[in-house]
């Protein structure tokens, strides 16, 4: 177990619908990071919060946005959505001071019919 | 562009004996260097990591190798066990880019009994 909570674990809509995605970090982790995984690809980065202000951005498409609270949990929102964007969806978190080690949670699964 | 590639998308080993898994990237100026495993159904689980100063890093059966040089690295597992089983990401990451990790598309490493 990393510490790191994603909601929901599976998430099933249809084309057009808009969705959102929450994660919880470690204790004490100040910084957020999102994944996409689709099917044969590696894991894209999307975007990036620290202590609620975003520090870097990625493959991240209009469609999609985040966003990171007060209380440090962060929530993923899709609209619009596609068949194409069917994924995984992970969520990182990593410690205050910087480090590469990220900590990875279970992922919320999104299909899109 | 794919700036990190694991080129063999599965390996079969045998119990006991060496899994090597490799990775190739292509920017230079990546400096830090991780591994990561992934069970079905959970999130990746960081195993071990180098720096771009260092050549190698052990951490029990778990060795990353990394030429600069030739731009490669790659984990060596030993001696294999069947729970070792998993797909396997390596990651890069470059000062400055806020920890943001770019993956490969992962090794499914078999280690048969």
């Amino acid at each position: 177990d990393s510490g790191v909570t994603q909601t929901p674990k599976h998430l099933i809509t249809a084309t057009g619908q808009r969705v959102t995605l929450r994660c919880s970090p470690r204790s004490g982790d100040l910084s957020v990071y999102w994944y996409q995984q689709s099917l044969d690809q590696g894991l894209q980065f999307l975007i990036q919060y620290y202590n609620g202000e975003e520090r870097a951005k990625g493959n991240i498409l209009e469609r999609f946005s985040a966003q990171q609270f007060p209380d440090l949990h962060s929530e993923l929102n899709l609209s619009s959505l596609e068949l194409g964007d069917s994924a995984l969806y992970f969520c990182a978190s990593s410690l205050a001071g910087g480090t590469n080690e990220q900590f990875f949670g279970p992922g919320t699964r999104l299909t899109v019919l | 562009d794919q700036q990190v590639k694991q080129n063999s998308p599965s390996l079969s080993v045998q119990e006991g004996r060496i899994s090597i898994l490799n990775c190739d990237y292509t920017n230079s100026m990546f400096d830090y260097f991780l591994w990561y495993k992934k069970y079905p159904a959970e999130g990746p689980t960081f195993l071990i990591s180098i720096s771009s100063i260092k050549d190698k890093n052990e951490d029990g059966r778990f060795t990353v190798f990394l030429n600069k040089s030739a731009k490669h690295l790659s984990l060596h597992i030993v001696p294999s066990q069947p729970g070792d089983s998993a797909v396997y990401f390596c990651a890069a990451s470059l000062y400055g880019s806020n920890y943001k990790l770019t993956f490969g598309k992962g090794t499914l490493l078999t280690v048969n009994p």
